[in-house]
């Protein structure tokens, strides 16, 4: 596609539910990460994908969230047991390889309130 | 650990003014660093990437300076117009490293 593509743009659940946030990076970007931002806060990494395998998952907060790339494109992020406090934009980019090479490119975001 | 600070946190300006937004981070062992753009309830864009052997990059009315060693970067914004108005966050990539740092943002308002 033309650019970072992600949905829900905007999900609204209850705590303890389960929730799945997608990104469709474009076509042809190997590398694909996936950022956490709170209200009023610079994004935070949560986990970075090189082609199918995640290279470092390191930002994921705890085990309630995994996320997968099955295909080395779309990639799926995936909240159990959600809370409260899991209630923020999940920003997901991609760039033609490794970040260093050139710019990140970045998606809407998905909006994500836990009731 | 690294840590990427912006200052002001907010800041509003009538139109035309030429203003400079600051960023400072505690390791100097970056690879390069970034300006972005991120309008309300939108993604970031990308405005200026410099790397850590460069001192400065031009586009259009921004220009974006880094000064490695005092861990210190500014972005300048010239000539400024209600457009401009949005949040600016900058990010550092560190040496051997794919995990951008971000700072808080600067919420800009360009008052017409």
């Amino acid at each position: 596609g033309a650019g970072v593509s992600q949905t829900p743009s905007n999900k609204v659940t209850e705590k303890g539910k389960y929730v799945e946030l997608r990104c469709d990076p474009i076509s042809g970007h190997t590398a694909l990460y996936w950022y956490r931002q709170s209200l009023g806060q610079g994004p935070e990494f949560l986990i970075y994908f090189q082609g199918t395998g995640a290279a470092d998952d390191s930002g994921l907060p705890n085990d309630r969230f995994f996320a997968v790339r099955p295909e080395g494109s779309v990639s799926t992020l995936k909240i159990q047991r959600t809370e409260r406090g899991d209630s923020a934009v999940y920003l997901c980019a991609s760039s033609p390889d490794r970040v260093d090479t050139g710019e990140l490119f970045f998606g809407e975001g998905s909006r994500l309130t836990v009731l | 650990k690294q840590e990427v600070t912006q200052i002001p946190a907010a800041l509003s300006v009538p139109e035309g003014e030429n203003l400079v937004l600051n960023c400072s981070f505690t390791d100097s062992a970056i690879y390069n660093l970034q300006w972005f753009r991120q309008d309300p309830g939108k993604g970031l864009t990308s405005l200026l990437l410099i790397q850590s052997s460069q001192r400065e990059q031009t586009s259009g009315r921004l220009n974006a300076s880094l000064d490695k060693s005092s861990g210190r970067s500014t972005l300048y914004i010239a000539a400024s117009q209600p457009g401009d108005s949005a949040t600016y966050l900058c990010a550092v990539l560190m040496d051997s490293s794919y995990k951008l740092i971000f700072g808080s943002g600067t919420r800009l308002l360009v008052r017409p």
